[in-house]
């Protein structure tokens, strides 16, 4: 199966600063990854897809101003979270589907992020 | 609307038995694929289980399978000889076609299984 690297696992960052996540595909080129969010004892939420090369494509509700993706080559996504605030605090996982096949999507080992 | 719903919040099995969660969808389309993964304390997703809905057959995994109802638009999972390693969250979730291939998830279910 497909090895998706996420990075950092955890991070603390002060209101009002940019954080950085990054997913990243080990074994195989990605051209769509998918970015979700997860507050505690909740579902997860896709917030957007990842588009190598294009703009990503958000969902209705999800500000894409502050919430920065990008998609640069076939192996990486970032997604950088604008002048964080404390409702910003939530748990971000990362996605792929190898292209072409479905065996199941991958998931990043997520990122813990906290605004203080 | 894209929905997947699932409407136990928690279940509770004892050790060794057998426990059915359950899973309904929204969909117009012909053929999909549904899937259920598995979300230990660690937070690590990991797949169960998947159904292509074009195969009548329902999937098997080991100690899991489904009962796919096409018509229904049901898609349960079961999971028999509990053991303690699969307390976890356990969410259904829809591939949606088009450009994207998005994945939908439901609300989830919380299995503890009891020793």
């Amino acid at each position: 199966g497909a090895v998706v690297s996420q990075h950092p696992s955890w991070v603390i960052c002060k209101s009002g600063t940019s954080v950085k996540i990054e997913c990243r595909s080990l074994d195989f080129q990605a051209t769509t990854m998918f970015w979700y969010r997860q507050f505690p004892k909740q579902s997860l939420m896709l917030m957007a897809t990842s588009n190598e090369g294009s703009k990503a494509t958000y969902e209705q509700g999800v500000e894409k101003d502050k919430f920065l993706i990008n998609h640069a080559s076939l192996t990486l996504s970032t997604l950088t979270v604008t002048s964080a605030h404390p409702e910003d605090s939530s748990f971000y996982i990362c996605s792929v589907e190898k292209t072409g096949e479905v065996y199941g999507y991958t998931f990043g080992s997520g990122t813990r992020l906290t605004v203080v | 609307a894209q929905t997947v719903t699932q409407s136990q919040p928690e279940m509770s099995v004892q050790e060794a038995e057998t426990v059915t969660l359950s899973c309904t969808y929204d969909t117009s389309e012909n053929n999909y694929y549904l899937f259920w993964y598995k979300q230990p304390p660690s937070r690590q997703m990991i797949l169960v289980i998947r159904q292509e809905a074009y195969k009548q057959q329902n999937a098997t995994e080991n100690r899991f399978s489904v009962n796919f109802q096409k018509a229904a638009k049901s898609f349960s999972l079961k999971i028999s000889d509990s053991q303690l390693g699969d307390t976890a969250m356990y969410f259904c979730a829809r591939r949606y076609g088009g450009a994207t291939n998005k994945l939908i998830f439901g609300t989830g279910t919380l299995l503890a299984v009891q020793p």
